[in-house]
């Protein structure tokens, strides 16, 4: 039920664009975005509910496809200060005690 | 306080000995809660908590690991009889109500060393 995050670690010049991604292989109803820098507690970004909806922060945008049921972080013209470890937690439901499951995280490192 | 306020901030024990981590959520928030971290790993869901039902506790690793939250607002992670695998940064989280549009707000966490 975890979702599987892609990719696991990527570097990147201050300036360049990245992607992560983060699937399911069941049926979501909602996915929620955190960022992490060392030593620090996870920071909420987004979410995203089922609709199909693209949302933006900033330069820090995602987008939710329920067919492939798979949401997508997109950062753009990225800054030194968009390091970290980034989280996509889903929720299968909107009914009953339903529980955030988090994947295993993409670290995010920017290099001047 | 604002946030969501963990205690203590570090905990180093000896292996054997039992531990307990606090948690008080942000006031009037009615979902709680625990994960896990290891050095460098995902976070991993330990127990739930909406408000007066039944907790979800299928993410508890052993039968060492325990929960309770009193009043429908502080919380208590108790682990007994610790492990060396236990060491990890414990993480507390609250939202509004259990909705998928609450955003969850997660407390600095209590990092655990079992020695």
């Amino acid at each position: 039920q975890q979702p599987v995050q892609s990719p696991q670690a990527v570097i990147l010049r201050e300036g360049e664009d990245a992607v992560i991604n983060c699937s399911s292989s069941k049926a979501l109803y909602s996915v929620h975005w955190y960022r992490q820098k060392h030593g620090e507690a996870p920071v909420f970004l987004m979410i995203l509910l089922k609709g199909g909806e693209q949302k933006g922060h900033e330069k820090i945008s995602a987008s939710f496809n329920e067919k492939k049921q798979q949401s997508s972080l997109y950062l753009t013209a990225s800054q030194l200060s968009y390091s970290g470890t980034y989280f996509c937690g889903t929720r299968i439901s909107n009914f009953g005690n339903e529980k955030l499951t988090f994947g295993t995280g993409t670290r995010l490192t920017i290099i001047p | 306080g604002a946030g969501v306020s963990q205690s203590p901030s570090n905990k180093v024990t000896e292996k054997g000995k039992d531990v307990e981590l606090r948690c008080d959520p942000i006031s009037g928030h009615t979902a709680l809660y625990w994960y896990r971290q290891s050095l460098g790993q995902g976070l991993e869901f330990l127990i739930y908590f909406q408000g007066n039902s039944a907790p979800d506790k299928s993410g508890l690793p052993s039968d060492r690991f325990s929960a309770e939250r009193t009043g429908g607002s502080v919380s208590t992670l108790t682990i007994q009889r610790t492990q060396q695998e236990d060491s990890a940064v414990y993480l507390c989280a609250s939202s509004l109500r259990q909705s998928s549009g609450n955003t969850i707000y997660f407390g600095e966490g209590s990092w655990l060393t079992v020695v």
